[in-house]
């Protein structure tokens, strides 16, 4: 079936560091979303790419969808500590009823 | 307010014991699914309901059952929950598939199985 491979598991960076997290599929996507779960909370929705090649922007977040839309990345200039939490891509699967979820990326940022 | 909400939030239980964990969204979506999180895992889909009396397994079905009697509600049961059970789990709600499938999830309920 389909797998959604995310990277890196864990990632420290030192406040004002950027931050990017990898997200690839073994097979085409019609959509990625990206969420982010605050330690103790839920998974919370932030975007979702539709086009092959998109770019989108939140503040200090850049969202990128591949060309061959099989990899997605998510990328945070200059990290706060409000960015600590994980990030996890998502894709829909088993003919786009059923949704994948990567591994997510925990991000640590040190004060 | 929109939500999803789920109850209990937290329990302890013991082998064999059935349980029920109850998941409902006001938001009038079709789309309901059931999520595990396990360390190292992330989260992995049980079962997901794309309407009312439609189910259907994901990638993580074994040992559980779910219904979708009304719109609104779809509880996850457990018929003989065993150790391997322990985990967190998360409910969540979409609009639809495709295009507009932002998920909103509910809090969770952490399930400890001994």
């Amino acid at each position: 079936g389909q797998q959604v491979m995310q990277i890196p598991q864990y990632q420290h960076v030192q406040e004002g560091e950027d931050f990017t997290t990898y997200c690839n599929s073994s097979t085409t996507l019609s959509n990625i979303q990206w969420y982010k779960q605050r330690p103790g909370g839920h998974p919370v929705f932030l975007i979702q790419l539709v086009k092959s090649g998109e770019v989108k922007k939140q503040k200090r977040l850049t969202f990128q969808f591949g060309e061959a839309k099989k990899n997605s990345s998510l990328h945070i200039t200059a990290t706060q500590t409000t960015d600590v939490g994980t990030y996890f891509c998502a894709g829909p699967s088993g003919g786009y009823q059923k949704v994948t979820f990567g591994i997510g990326t925990k991000l640590q940022v040190i004060p | 307010e929109a939500q999803v909400t789920q109850n209990p939030r937290y329990l302890i239980t013991v082998t064999g014991k059935k349980l029920t964990v109850t998941c409902s969204q006001n938001m009038n979506h079709e789309y309901m699914s059931w999520y595990r999180q396990d360390p190292g895992l992330g989260l992995r889909q049980i079962y997901y309901s794309m309407n009312v009396e439609v189910t259907d397994k994901g990638d993580v079905p074994e040992g559980y059952k779910v219904s979708r009697k009304e719109k609104r509600n779809f509880p996850l049961i457990l018929e003989s929950p065993s150790p391997n059970q322990t985990s967190l789990y998360f409910c969540a709600s979409s609009y639809s598939v495709g295009r507009y499938n932002e998920q909103f999830f509910g809090p969770g309920t952490r399930l400890t199985v001994l």
